[in-house]
């Protein structure tokens, strides 16, 4: 299996910041990397897929980018409304694997 | 708009069993590849199950293999996880997820979730 790796698992970060959220996968899997947003009681949403590749709808704040094993999501001008777990998960091979999360949180 | 909304979850002995339903709306549900992903209280999530637009494919995580059954009925728009030998480590958040496209495998759409407790 594929292990995805994020570290720190939290951060703390003021509105307006520029946040780096790291990722590490076990083996290369090229650009099969997705990352996800999860808010207290609600289900995760997909920001990004295919490394870099910003899903419809989501603001242009975020970004992503790396290949092979090394991933980063960014966040330009941190809003409040970004303060929540941020996932990542591999679709290069079976089982699926998502990171352990990470979470950011006000500053 | 694109709905997944599951149901079916509850509280049950180990040893027991449950079936789950997501009912999808909005989208040609035979077109996709749909998931299950679970999600143990104040942890991760963890990928459990897929299967393929016509349900002739399917896939499992080792924790769950031989106990759960994925399918799907499209005339109903309906995905379905059967779960059976439940565990008190089943207990868990479960979602099912749409995939967005065979290539990048990317679950753009979830439901809400439903609540599986085994104890």
């Amino acid at each position: 299996d594929i292990q995805m790796t994020q570290s720190p698992s939290s951060l703390s970060a003021s509105v307006g910041d520029r946040v780096t959220i790291p990722c590490r996968a076990s083996h290369s899997i090229s650009s099969y990397l997705n990352w996800f947003q999860q808010k207290p009681g609600k289900a995760p949403r997909l920001l990004v897929y295919g490394a870099s590749t910003l899903q419809s709808g989501v603001p242009s704040r975020f970004s992503g980018s790396g290949s092979g094993t090394d991933f980063t999501l960014t966040i330009t001008n941190l809003q409040p409304e970004d303060f929540a777990i941020y996932y990542c998960q591999q679709s290069y091979s079976l089982p699926r694997t998502f990171g352990q999360g990470t979470k950011v949180e006000i500053k | 708009e694109m709905q997944l909304v599951e149901s079916g979850g509850g509280l049950v002995q180990p040893g027991g069993s449950l079936r789950l339903s997501c009912e999808a709306s909005g989208f040609t549900f035979s077109s996709y590849w749909m998931h299950w992903v679970r999600q143990a209280p104040g942890k991760g999530l963890v990928w459990v199950s897929r299967v393929n637009g016509d349900g002739s494919s399917t896939s499992y995580a080792d924790a769950v293999e031989g106990r759960f059954t994925i399918s799907r009925d499209n005339a109903k728009n309906t995905l379905f996880l059967r779960m059976d030998g439940l565990r008190v480590e089943d207990t868990a958040l479960y979602y099912c997820a749409r995939v967005k496209n065979a290539i990048w495998d990317a679950f753009d759409i979830w439901g809400q979730g439903t609540k599986v407790t085994v104890s």
